[in-house]
């Protein structure tokens, strides 16, 4: 059972390049997150699913498309990138259903540049 | 709106000591309450949630937290603080209505256990 898987762990980009971020969960988890996390800031969200087909914007989206074809899989595109995206990127997922408070299960992130 | 406030950039303590770290909330309802460890590198691990019930609430690795409804707070503990656990640690908060398991964190405390 690996959990929470994320690819690249490191890439760096040149301004205007396009790139996916890959997620994928073996866990059969309905939910799946994107957040960004920058100094001071947090973790804030980007985008998240409740399951296959079906996405929606969190707090911070503009610059970043996600689709949701299976359930194990959640990835996140960059169209254009812009260095105020340098940042580290988390993916996190967690069972539905109840309880609904389930607690998030995280990967261990993609630390991106962009020049 | 939902919002998290982690009062201290960084908390310094000796081996053995007590450690609290402060955070404070703001949600419509009752809200659902969650404290993360992160270590270098790594992603997110959860350490405890509130969901409901007795105000203390215990975790992994010895450390507890303590929910306050008046003072809208929910202070992570433990009793004696180790060297292990230095790391950046994070409230978060979600508000029962939230789809998708939503969480909205605070900007992360780092602490630092000296021998």
């Amino acid at each position: 059972n690996a959990g929470v898987t994320q690819t690249p762990k490191f890439q760096v980009l040149k301004t205007g390049q396009s790139m996916t971020l890959q997620c994928a969960q073996d866990m059969n988890h309905e939910y799946m997150s994107w957040y960004r996390q920058d100094p001071g800031m947090g973790l804030r969200l980007i985008h998240y699913s409740v399951g296959a087909g079906i996405t929606d914007q969190g707090e911070v989206p503009n610059g970043y498309n996600v689709s949701r074809s299976t359930t194990e899989d959640f990835p996140l595109r960059l169209l254009s990138a812009a260095p105020s995206q340098t940042s580290v990127y988390f993916c996190a997922s967690s069972p539905s259903g109840s309880p609904t408070y389930n607690e998030q299960f995280f990967g261990p992130g993609t630390r991106l540049t962009v020049l | 709106a939902q919002s998290v406030a982690q009062p201290e950039d960084q908390v310094n303590v000796a081996e053995g000591n007590p450690l609290t770290v402060k955070c404070t909330y703001s949600v419509s309802g009752n809200p659902y309450l969650f404290w993360y460890v992160q270590y270098p590198n790594r992603g997110l691990q959860f350490l405890l949630k509130y969901i409901t019930g007795d105000n203390l609430v215990k975790g992994s690795y010895g450390f507890e937290a303590e929910f306050n409804k008046s003072q809208t707070s929910f202070h992570l503990k433990k009793p004696s603080a180790l060297v292990s656990d230095s790391a950046l640690y994070f409230c978060a908060v979600r508000a029962p209505w939230a789809a998708g398991n939503k969480l909205t964190f605070g900007g992360g405390t780092r602490v630092l256990v000296k021998p």
